[in-house]
């Protein structure tokens, strides 16, 4: 059971430049998460889902896109890479119901560097 | 709006020392409650929640929290600091059915 998993770890990207986040999770969970974490920010949700073939917008949203195409796996997606996008990401899942609801389980984070 | 304050973007504590973490929140609606740290380079772990019952919460290595309803406090406690415990820790509170908001963090320091 790996729990949350990232891919990548680390990446360096140049100004414009496309990428694609890729989170899994082996829990089966429903709700699917990312953030970006900046010093001093705490967290911000950055898209969601609450199922599978379904997406919604977070609190900062501009410059990323996400899918969901299956249940295990929450893309994320950044089409012309900005220095401002230079953050760490983690990925995060919960369940829908039962006595865990509302935890969220976290995967280990990607560092990305926008130059 | 429900927001989520933590006094402290640092604290610091002597090894043995009292361990004390603030998190004040504000919600239209009996929230639930969460702390959750971060190790250097790693992700977020839970620590413990509070969602209804009992207002003191015992959480994983020692840590526990009190739900103040009247204070709209859950403060985050641990009797004596060990190095282990540096860290950055993160209150949190639900504002629906499957969303959080965070607070902005405290990193704590045990000096020996």
């Amino acid at each position: 059971n790996a729990g949350v998993t990232q891919t990548p770890k680390f990446r360096v990207l140049k100004t414009g430049q496309s990428m694609t986040l890729l989170c899994a999770q082996d829990m089966n969970h429903e709700y699917m998460y990312w953030y970006r974490q900046d010093p001093g920010m705490g967290l911000r949700l950055i898209h969601y889902s609450v199922g599978e073939g379904t997406t919604a917008k977070g609190e900062v949203p501009d410059g990323y896109n996400v899918s969901r195409l299956k249940k295990q796996n929450f893309l994320l997606g950044l089409e012309s890479a900005a220095p401002s996008q230079t953050s760490v990401y983690f990925c995060a899942s919960s369940p829908s119901g039962g006595n865990f609801f509302y935890e969220q389980y976290f995967g280990p984070g990607t560092r990305l560097t926008v130059t | 709006a429900q927001s989520v304050t933590q006094l402290g973007s640092h604290v610091s504590v002597s090894e043995g020392a009292l361990v004390l973490l603030r998190c004040n929140y504000s919600s239209s609606v009996p929230p639930y409650l969460f702390w959750y740290v971060q190790y250097p380079n790693q992700g977020l772990q839970l620590l413990l929640k509070y969602t209804t019952g009992a207002t003191l919460v015992k959480g994983i290595n020692g840590f526990e929290a009190e739900f103040k309803k009247s204070e709209t406090s859950f403060h985050l406690t641990k009797p004596s600091a060990h190095m282990s415990d540096a860290a950055e820790y993160f209150c949190a509170v639900t504002i629906g059915s499957y969303q959080l908001i965070w607070g902005a963090g405290t990193k704590l320091i045990i000096k020996p």
